[in-house]
């Protein structure tokens, strides 16, 4: 079992670039979920997915596309980058639905600087 | 609306002194409350969790935490420190119906042999 993998690890854009984090879960888990991590500011969630086929609004959103590609899989898009969107982004999963008292698990995380 | 506070940014402790880590959250009922670990270069790894009952909850790695409602608080504990419990520790908050689990902004623990 891999549990939440995440690709890349590290990536540079330059303003107004376009990119997509990709998320794979293995533990046949229903919600998934992206968050981004700020010095000072801790975890916020952007989106999330409380079962395939469905994705809905996390605290901040603007900016940011999401994809649930399949129950495995779960996207992140930045159609135009900009630097405050310099952050370091974690996939997570959790076995049942969002809001729940459930353990959410985290991959690695994606080190992203916009330049 | 909910939040969760860290007070301490930055705790330094040496190997095998006790530790606490402070939360408090503001929320009118009883919240569902989680710690979380994060070491360095890694993603978060659940500690413990507390939703009901018993008010002191045991966890991984040793680690415990005591739900305080008068204090609205959810401290973390651990009696012993080891140099590989040197991370960032993030408490979080999530109240049922609600969407977010709401993460503090952390504490980072240093631990000096």
């Amino acid at each position: 079992n891999a549990g939440v993998t995440q690709t890349p690890k590290f990536q540079v854009l330059k303003t107004g670039q376009s990119m997509t984090l990709q998320c794979a879960q293995d533990m046949n888990h229903n919600s998934m979920y992206w968050y981004r991590q700020d010095p000072g500011m801790g975890l916020r969630l952007i989106y999330y997915s409380a079962s395939e086929g469905t994705t809905d609004k996390g605290e901040v959103p603007n900016g940011y596309n999401v994809s649930r590609l399949n129950k495995r899989e779960f996207s992140l898009r930045l159609e135009s980058a900009a630097p405050s969107q310099t952050s370091v982004y974690f996939c997570a999963s959790s076995p049942r639905g969002h809001g729940s008292t459930d353990t959410q698990y985290f991959g690695p995380g994606t080190r992203l600087t916009v330049l | 609306a909910q939040s969760v506070t860290q007070p301490d940014i930055h705790i330094t402790v040496s190997e095998g002194a006790s530790l606490e880590l402070r939360c408090n959250y503001s929320y009118g009922a009883t919240p569902y409350l989680f710690w979380y670990v994060q070491s360095p270069g890694q993603g978060l790894q659940l500690l413990l969790k507390y939703f009901s009952g018993d008010t002191l909850v045991q966890g991984i790695k040793g680690f415990e935490a005591e739900f305080k409602r008068s204090q609205s608080s959810f401290n973390l504990r651990k009696p012993s420190v080891h140099w590989s419990d040197a991370a960032e520790y993030f408490c979080a908050v999530v109240h049922t119906g609600a969407n977010n689990l709401f993460f503090g902004t952390g504490t980072r623990l240093t631990v000096i042999p």
